[in-house]
């Protein structure tokens, strides 16, 4: 049974790109949350999804937005890039009522 | 409002007993977590316990919960080289595991040889 994995590992992008980032949860679960972390820093929640919707946000402009599919995968988009969104972006899936199990995350770097 | 504090490093000698700390300070926290982190990679789960537990042991790991000071610690006994990675305590306020963590900023813990 595959756990949750997130594509791409490393990501280099320039200020003012785009990024899209992918996860896809562990099987059986129905529930995307996001987080960056960065360096030195314990994960911040950007958001988490359910059912195709956004379902709550942490302190993160719109710049960050998202997307989950019927299948549950889930996609992180960042607009205009700034050099502070450089981070570790850590996808956490899980079911009702059920533990959030991390995936090994994708690095960004903005140059 | 949530705030969850560790101290930032703690080093011990091979075979020794670890005791990392934490601190949170949302009173309607009911579930408290401890995620391991090795370099450049993502949390790996290591325990949980419910806040009206005082204590939870699995294996090597022993999680003591103190609700009047709002202290968790998470005691690794036989530490090995292997335990060497930054630790995370993290706290949800619902009873649910769809809502969001509360992280704090992570204890790097050394073994040394």
């Amino acid at each position: 049974d595959a756990g949750v994995t997130q594509s791409p590992t490393h990501l280099i992008k320039t200020r003012g790109q785009q990024v899209t980032l992918r996860c896809s949860p562990k099987s059986g679960h129905d529930t995307v949350s996001w987080y960056q972390q960065a360096l030195g820093q314990g994960p911040q929640f950007i958001f988490q999804y359910y059912e195709e919707e956004e379902r709550q946000r942490g302190n993160f402009p719109d710049r960050f937005s998202g997307h989950q599919f019927p299948n549950y995968s889930s996609e992180l988009n960042v607009n205009a890039l700034l050099l502070g969104d450089s981070a570790l972006y850590l996808c956490a899936s899980s079911f009702t009522s059920d533990t959030q199990y991390f995936g090994p995350g994708t690095r960004l770097t903005v140059l | 409002g949530e705030d969850v504090e560790q101290s930032l490093f703690l080093s011990v000698r091979e075979g020794d007993s670890s005791v990392i700390n934490c601190t949170y300070t949302d009173s309607s926290s009911t579930y408290l977590y401890w995620y391991k982190q090795e370099p450049g990679a993502g949390l790996q789960l290591l325990t949980y316990i419910f806040s009206n537990m005082d204590m939870k042991q699995d294996q090597r790991l022993t999680v003591l919960l103190n609700k009047k000071d709002k202290h968790l610690s998470l005691r690794i006994a036989d530490t090995q080289t292997g335990d060497s990675a930054i630790y995370f305590c993290a706290e949800t306020y619902l009873n649910s595991g769809n809502t969001p963590l509360v992280f704090g900023k992570g204890t790097r813990l050394s073994v040394i040889a």
